[in-house]
C-alpha cells in the first residue's frame, strides 16, 4: 500500500478560482514533506518544503499546510491561472540512518484550469 | 541550458532489445537517481548512487542495471526489454539536503 495517498485524483477548475489538494501519509519517522509541480512532458519541480515544526509555507499563489499529528498536508492554489494546469505530487521523506531521507511519492493530482 | 539532461527523450523498441538511457547533470551534485513513472502510480526508485563508487538498488531494480561513469553521468540499462517496462523514466540529482532536481524524462515504449 502506498504510504502517500493524494486526493482528488484529478480536478477541473475555472481560471481565477481557488482549489485545495490533499495528501495523507503514513511515512514514519517523518523528516519533511514537499509538494512538486509536474508540467506535461517535464520532470517534477519542487514548490514547497515543510519540516515537522512548520505548519504553513507559501510560494506565490501556492500555500501548503502540514498537520504532522494527523499526517495530513494540503496545497491551496489561489486565483488559478492556465499555467497552473499540471500534476501536483506530494513527496514525503523519512528519517534514515544514512541521512539521505528515502522519498515516498504520491500518485499526484492532475489539475486542469479552463478559461 | 538545462541542469539535468536525459537522452533520448523518446524511444520505441522491441521486446528483447538492449536499451540504454543516459543522464547528465551540470549541478555538481554527488547524488543521482533513476525513477520510473507509470499512470496512476507515484514515481518509483530503480537505482541510486551517492558517488561514483557507490551504487544502490531501489525498490524496483529487477530487469535494470546502471553505470555511474563520472560524477556528472549516470546511465540506466535494460538488458532485455519487456513490454511492462514501458514507462516514463526520470533521472534526478540532489546535493546537500534532499531536494531532488529532475530531468525532462524519457518516454520508453517496448513493443
Amino acid at each position: 500500500k502506498n504510504q502517500v495517498e493524494q486526493s482528488p485524483q484529478s480536478l477541473i477548475i475555472l481560471e481565477g478560482k481557488n482549489c485545495t489538494l490533499q495528501c495523507n501519509y503514513t511515512v514514519s519517522p517523518f523528516s519533511n514533506l514537499r509538494w512538486y509541480k509536474q508540467d506535461t512532458g517535464r520532470g517534477p519541480v519542487s514548490l514547497t518544503i515543510m519540516t515537522f515544526s512548520e505548519n504553513t509555507k507559501s510560494n506565490g499563489r501556492y500555500t501548503a499546510t502540514l498537520d504532522a499529528d494527523t499526517k495530513q498536508s494540503s496545497l491551496h492554489i489561489t486565483a488559478s491561472q492556465l499555467s497552473d494546469s499540471a500534476s501536483y505530487i506530494c513527496v514525503v521523506s523519512a528519517v534514515t540512518t544514512d541521512s539521505w531521507g528515502k522519498l515516498q511519492f504520491g500518485a499526484g493530482t492532475q489539475v486542469v484550469v479552463t478559461p | 541550458d538545462a541542469d539535468v539532461t536525459q537522452t533520448p527523450r523518446n524511444r520505441i523498441t522491441k521486446t528483447g532489445k538492449r536499451i540504454m538511457l543516459e543522464c547528465s547533470q551540470t549541478k555538481g551534485h554527488d547524488r543521482m537517481y533513476w525513477y520510473r513513472q507509470d499512470p496512476g502510480l507515484g514515481l518509483r526508485l530503480i537505482y541510486y548512487s551517492f558517488d561514483v563508487k557507490d551504487i544502490n538498488k531501489g525498490e524496483i531494480s529487477d530487469g535494470y542495471s546502471v553505470s555511474r561513469q563520472a560524477q556528472a553521468k549516470f546511465s540506466l540499462s535494460l538488458e532485455s526489454a519487456i513490454p511492462n517496462q514501458t514507462a516514463l523514466y526520470f533521472c534526478a540529482t540532489s546535493g546537500f539536503g534532499n531536494e531532488q532536481f529532475f530531468g525532462p524524462g524519457t518516454r520508453l515504449t517496448v513493443l
